[in-house]
């Protein structure tokens, strides 16, 4: 059974139209990441959470942005993408800071017209 | 078949010869390190991990080994299948929240 689940699979956006990505947990964990990940790179990591605490990376551009409702559910927002932002974007979570493994979500294929 | 460090990113194996797949890790202060394996429109897999103190952890079919003195860190997969062509990372953590991943290395099985 899938315990992070990302939805839509793929995501076929129009250059500056806004576009949302979400991701859900079933592991009640307490930390939450968004990664964006370009054709054979590693994945690079945009912002995380832990619990309600936002945590933004230095050279994450403006254009992205997050919320965190509630413990199960995290949402990225696009809100002018370019083509430079096609990627896949995966989602991962961790139970708790310190040395535990995250785990992924199988992402979301972000294409821009 | 054995790749060198992370200039090396495509790793060719015959099938059912061992592979050794090699990692150079950053940071010194870095105390626990993961093995993910992603295969193609798919997210990382956690395969194996290992904390600094530590210099060998065993899985079923994988060894990590950790070398903090020259910081390197290889997965070893023993008798490769061809379920096992993917593209693996290791990452490194430090601090309490984030990790950082290596280039990866795309491991290629010959039948």
């Amino acid at each position: 059974d899938a315990m992070v689940i990302q939805n839509p699979r793929y995501q076929v956006t129009q250059f500056g139209k806004p576009v949302t990505l979400s991701c859900s947990q079933t592991l009640n964990h307490n930390v939450m990441y968004w990664y964006q990940q370009k054709s054979s790179q590693a994945p690079k990591l945009l912002f995380h959470y832990y619990d309600k605490d936002f945590n933004n990376e230095a050279d994450t551009p403006d254009n992205f942005q997050s919320r965190r409702p509630n413990t199960s559910f995290c949402f990225l927002d696009i809100r002018s993408p370019g083509l430079g932002d096609a990627a896949m974007y995966l989602c991962a979570t961790r139970l708790e800071r310190g040395r535990q493994p995250q785990h992924f979500g199988d992402g979301t294929r972000l294409s821009i017209l | 078949g054995e790749s060198v460090g992370l200039h090396l990113p495509t790793l060719s194996v015959q099938e059912g010869d061992n592979s050794i797949i090699n990692c150079a890790y950053s940071n010194s202060a870095s105390d626990y390190f993961i093995w993910y394996k992603q295969e193609s429109g798919k997210g990382p897999q956690f395969i194996i991990d290992i904390r600094s103190n530590m210099d060998k952890r065993q899985g079923q079919r994988v060894t990590v080994l950790l070398n903090k003195t020259v910081k390197h860190l290889s997965l070893q997969i023993a008798a490769t299948q061809p379920g096992d062509s993917a593209v693996y990372f290791c990452a490194e953590n430090f601090g309490n929240e984030k990790l950082t991943f290596g280039t990866g290395t795309r491991l290629t099985i010959i039948p």
